[in-house]
């Protein structure tokens, strides 16, 4: 079946330690995106991505990285310089052209301990 | 700054009924809107769709409607189902980027 795979679904790190969500998509799509998810909030943009070799920060990129190596994979780094990175974690994929709608992984919880 | 606001954070409607979710923005250069729904620890499942040339967009049960002047849209669904109970995203793009609100949660009572 075609979809967007993330894994693990939960994670738990040591503060002060780094840790890479892993976001896989086998529809084919060019542009693939991360949002963070906090409780009684909308989805914030953290990066996204319209082609391979090539990513923008989005609204909350400050202590976040990405890579885009390959069209299926969008992997996201939480670096020790975010300041409160325990959050749901969410991958997108999507069609380049502006009226397709995104697609969206089951997310990734991340818990500092 | 938040630039799509759903004010209400939760609705309550019978099952039979209309449920309605509203959505309010402040960018006018949103060129397309799109709801979401949500189960708890599960992505967002794309409902519905409208582009900001149209006022109206209608799929089964589910319609949008979109108010430019107003900046307003709105979701209806008829009738309400035990399945839609799930939380709600308005979303609106700009761009390739989307812009969601924070969420109503519905509940659909037997």
């Amino acid at each position: 079946d075609g979809g967007i795979t993330q894994s693990p679904k939960y994670l738990f790190r040591k503060e002060g330690q780094n840790v890479t969500l892993s976001c896989e998509q086998n529809l084919n799509h060019d542009a693939m995106y991360w949002y963070r998810q906090d409780p009684g909030q909308g989805l914030r943009l953290i990066y996204y991505s319209q082609i391979v070799n090539d990513f923008q920060k989005g609204d909350i990129a400050e202590g976040y990285s990405v890579s885009r190596e390959k069209k299926e994979s969008f992997p996201l780094t939480v670096t020790s310089a975010q300041k409160n990175p325990t959050a749901f974690y969410l991958c997108a994929s999507s069609m380049r052209a502006s009226n397709q709608p995104q697609h969206f992984g089951d997310g990734t919880r991340l818990s500092i301990l | 700054d938040q630039q799509v606001k759903q004010n209400s954070p939760s609705l309550s409607v019978q099952e039979g009924r209309i449920s309605i979710l509203n959505c309010d923005y402040t960018n006018s250069m949103f060129d397309y809107f799109l709801w979401y729904k949500k189960y708890p620890a599960e992505g967002p499942t794309f409902l519905i769709s409208i582009s900001s040339i149209k006022d109206k967009n209608e799929d089964g049960r589910f319609t949008v409607f979109l108010n430019k002047s107003a900046k307003h849209l709105s979701l209806h669904i008829v009738p309400s189902q035990p399945g839609d109970s799930a939380v709600y995203f308005c979303a609106a793009k700009n761009d390739y980027k989307l812009s969601f609100g924070a969420g109503t949660t519905v509940t659909v009572r037997a």
